[in-house]
């Protein structure tokens, strides 16, 4: 299986501060690397697929970057809606893991 | 507007069964591979199953694997797990999750709320 890893699992940050995530992978798979932001009680939400593509309605303060093992999910200037758990994803090999989770909170 | 409906959750013993069910409306069912992905409380997400749209090729997790099948009725827009030998450790929300398309089946752009399976004695 590939392991998928986050750091840091969480961080505190005010609005307008630039925010970077990172994900380790255990094996290389080019950019089949998708986010996810999940708030309290709700399903996961698709923000970044494909490593780098934006999905259709996210905002573009939200972006991603990386291949091979290691990629970013940047929010460029943090607002009051982006405190949430954000989840890097692999869709290259089953099963399709996740991260551990990056919780962002004020 | 598409819409995942999960329902089928409750309570269930050690060593019991319980069938979740997804409606799926807002788009054509039957072109698109759905999945099932569950988070324990508290925890992360873990993929456990996904069927391709035409319902013939289906995938599994190992944690689930010979236990949980997955199915679908593209005349009911309606996706199925069936849960049997249930643990203490498969409690979790379980969500029904749509793959974004046939080079992404793996990638999942649109959730249901999630329907909540716990497992005690």
């Amino acid at each position: 299986d590939i392991q998928m890893t986050q750091s840091p699992s969480s961080l505190s940050a005010s609005v307008g501060d630039r925010v970077t995530i990172t994900c380790r992978a255990s094996q290389s798979f080019s950019t089949y690397l998708n986010w996810y932001q999940q708030k309290p009680g709700k399903a996961p939400k698709l923000l970044i697929y494909d490593a780098s593509s934006l999905q259709s309605g996210v905002p573009s303060r939200f972006s991603g970057s990386g291949s091979g093992t290691h990629f970013t999910l940047t929010i460029s200037s943090l607002q009051p809606e982006d405190f949430a758990t954000y989840f890097c994803q692999q869709s290259y090999n089953n099963p399709f893991t996740f991260g551990g989770g990056t919780k962002v909170e004020i | 507007e598409i819409q995942l409906l999960e329902s089928g959750g409750g309570l269930v013993q050690p060593g019991g069964s319980l069938r979740l069910s997804c409606a799926a409306s807002g788009f054509t069912f039957s072109n698109y591979a759905v999945n099932w992905v569950r988070q324990a409380p508290g925890r992360g997400l873990e993929w456990v199953s996904g069927i391709f749209a035409g319902g013939g090729s289906t995938y599994y997790a190992d944690s689930v694997k010979g236990r949980f099948t997955i199915s679908r009725d593209n005349s009911k827009n309606t996706l199925y797990l069936q849960m049997n030998s249930l643990r203490a450790e498969d409690a979790a929300v379980y969500y029904c999750a749509k793959s974004a398309g046939y080079n992404s089946a793996w990638t999942f752009d649109y959730w249901g709320q999630g329907a909540l399976v716990t497992v005690s004695s």
